[in-house]
C-alpha cells in the first residue's frame, strides 16, 4: 500500500515556466488537498477536492490550478512560476469516516520547488 | 485567513522530561487534530479529537479538546530522542472540509 505518492520530489523552475506536480493515492479516499509549507508559516491550503470532478479553492489559490478527473489523482498546475511560489508542496488525502470528510489527512512526502 | 495560535514556537528539553504544547483560536472548531512532521517528510497524524472535553491518548502522547472548543493541548510524557520534530495542531470547523493548521512547535530533545 503506497499511500499518497508525490512526484517529483525536487524541482527547479525558471520564472515564467509552467509545470504540474503529480499526486496519486491508492486508498480510495474521496477527499484530496494541496498545501504549501513555508518556513514559520505552517501549512496553508491551496486547493481541495471532495470527489472526482469537484474542486474548490483554499486559502492561497492564486497562481495554481487543479483538476480531479479520477478518484486517485489530483495534480497541481503552476501556470507561470514566480519566486514567491518557492516552497514545499504537500498533497494529502482523507477518507470519509462516520460522515466526516477531510479530517484525518494522510500526507505525501512533499515536493520541494525552487523558482529562480 | 483563519489562524491557530500554537505555542511555544520551539522547545529544548532533556530526554525523559514531559512536554506540553497548546493551540488556541478566536473561533470554534468541531475537530482538533495533532500531527508530527519529521525532517524531510510529510506530517503524520498523531491524535484526532471530536468532542469538547475529550481526552485521548496514543502511547506517551495525550491530547485534549478544550471545553470552549477554541483550544487544544498536547502532552508528551517521558520524552525520547525520536520525539524530535515539528508538532502541528489543526482544526476543522463545522460544515467545512478544510483544515486550518497552526505554525508548529519545533521540539528538540537533548540526550
Amino acid at each position: 500500500n503506497a499511500g499518497v505518492t508525490q512526484t517529483p520530489k525536487f524541482q527547479v523552475l525558471k520564472t515564467g515556466q509552467s509545470m504540474t506536480l503529480q499526486c496519486a493515492q491508492d486508498m480510495n479516499h474521496e477527499y484530496m488537498s494541496w498545501y504549501r509549507q513555508d518556513p514559520g508559516m505552517g501549512l496553508r491550503l491551496i486547493h481541495y477536492s471532495v470527489g472526482a470532478g469537484i474542486t474548490d479553492q483554499g486559502e492561497v489559490p492564486n497562481g495554481y490550478n487543479v483538476s480531479r478527473s479520477t478518484t486517485e489523482d489530483f495534480p497541481l498546475r503552476l501556470l507561470s512560476a514566480a519566486p514567491s511560489q518557492t516552497s514545499v508542496y504537500f498533497c494529502a488525502s482523507s477518507p470519509k469516516d462516520r460522515g466526516r470528510l477531510g479530517t484525518e489527512a494522510f500526507f505525501g512526502q512533499g515536493t520541494r520547488l525552487t523558482v529562480v | 485567513g483563519q489562524q491557530l495560535n500554537q505555542s511555544p514556537q520551539s522547545m529544548f528539553i532533556q530526554e525523559g522530561e514531559d512536554v506540553s504544547m497548546n493551540c488556541t483560536s478566536s473561533s470554534i472548531f468541531n475537530t482538533w487534530l495533532w500531527y508530527k512532521q519529521d525532517p524531510g517528510e510529510g506530517p503524520v497524524l498523531l491524535i484526532a479529537l471530536y468532542k469538547a472535553g475529550e481526552l485521548t491518548s496514543n502511547g506517551r502522547l495525550t491530547a485534549q479538546f478544550g471545553i470552549t472548543r477554541k483550544d487544544s493541548f498536547l502532552n508528551i510524557s517521558a520524552s525520547i530522542p525520536s520525539d524530535v520534530g515539528i508538532y502541528f495542531c489543526a482544526g476543522q470547523k463545522a460544515g467545512s472540509y478544510q483544515l486550518t493548521f497552526g505554525k508548529g512547535t519545533k521540539l528538540s530533545v537533548i540526550p
